[in-house]
């Protein structure tokens, strides 16, 4: 059974700081790993997919990693900004499986 | 482009009351899917669907039922609300199945209270 891990599960850095979200998985068979970001009160949007056969996806001030081996993705964000307060969930099916399992969420405050 | 589109976005039952809520999609998406989302428990998947016609269970099925009749749409039944039912409920879709990197988008989700 897959399971997906997100630690820390609250976070809170000031304003300009580099910071490093992380997500494990139990099953090194994830097809894909993607990355989300939800406001308060409000719906789920994507941030970056990483296909089976990438290691990196880059979008703006974010860059996703993907290492099936050690079953670990990150999610980095540059320069971090108030407006990137939010939480962050990972997700991904297995090979074969059309199950798409989530993280529990990393919340992030941005101290302005 | 409406995306994926849920409604209500708000409703209150009692308990024992049965309930449709309704997700549509114009993307053509074949894989669609019903969450839900509670604190401290995150994203649970409720059903899962492949296609018109073919649907699964996920994570946590019970009391639930759903149906696939046509691409577009992806109802999900509540037979007889419990307060445990309270909750956050969020469809998705996505255009592929797993051997696909496509996205997953998310509709803006239900707010049901079980009274």
């Amino acid at each position: 059974k897959q399971e997906v891990t997100q630690i820390p599960a609250a976070l809170s850095v000031p304003e300009g700081e580099n910071l490093v979200l992380n997500c494990s998985f139990t099953d090194s068979a994830i097809y894909n790993l993607q990355w989300f970001r939800q406001d308060p009160g409000k719906g789920l949007t994507s941030l970056l997919l990483i296909q089976s056969s990438q290691r990196e996806q880059t979008s703006g001030r974010l860059n996703a990693s993907l290492d099936k081996s050690s079953g670990r993705s990150t999610l980095y964000i540059a320069a971090s900004q108030p407006g990137d307060s939010a939480t962050y969930l990972c997700a991904g099916p297995r090979n074969r499986d059309d199950k798409i399992i989530f993280g529990k969420g990393t919340r992030l405050h941005i101290l302005p | 482009n409406a995306g994926v589109t849920q409604t209500p976005k708000f409703q209150v039952l009692k308990t024992g009351q049965s309930m449709t809520l309704q997700c549509a999609q114009d993307m053509n998406h074949e894989y669609m899917s019903w969450y839900r989302q509670d604190p401290g428990m995150g994203l649970r998947l409720i059903h899962y669907s492949v296609g018109a016609g073919i649907t699964d269970q996920g994570e946590v099925p019970n009391g639930y039922n759903v149906s696939r009749s046509t691409t577009e749409d992806f109802p999900l039944r509540l037979l007889s609300a419990a307060p445990s039912q309270t909750s956050v409920y969020f469809c998705a879709s996505r255009k592929g199945r797993w051997g696909t990197n496509e996205k997953l988008f998310f509709g803006s989700g239900t707010q049901l209270s079980v009274l």
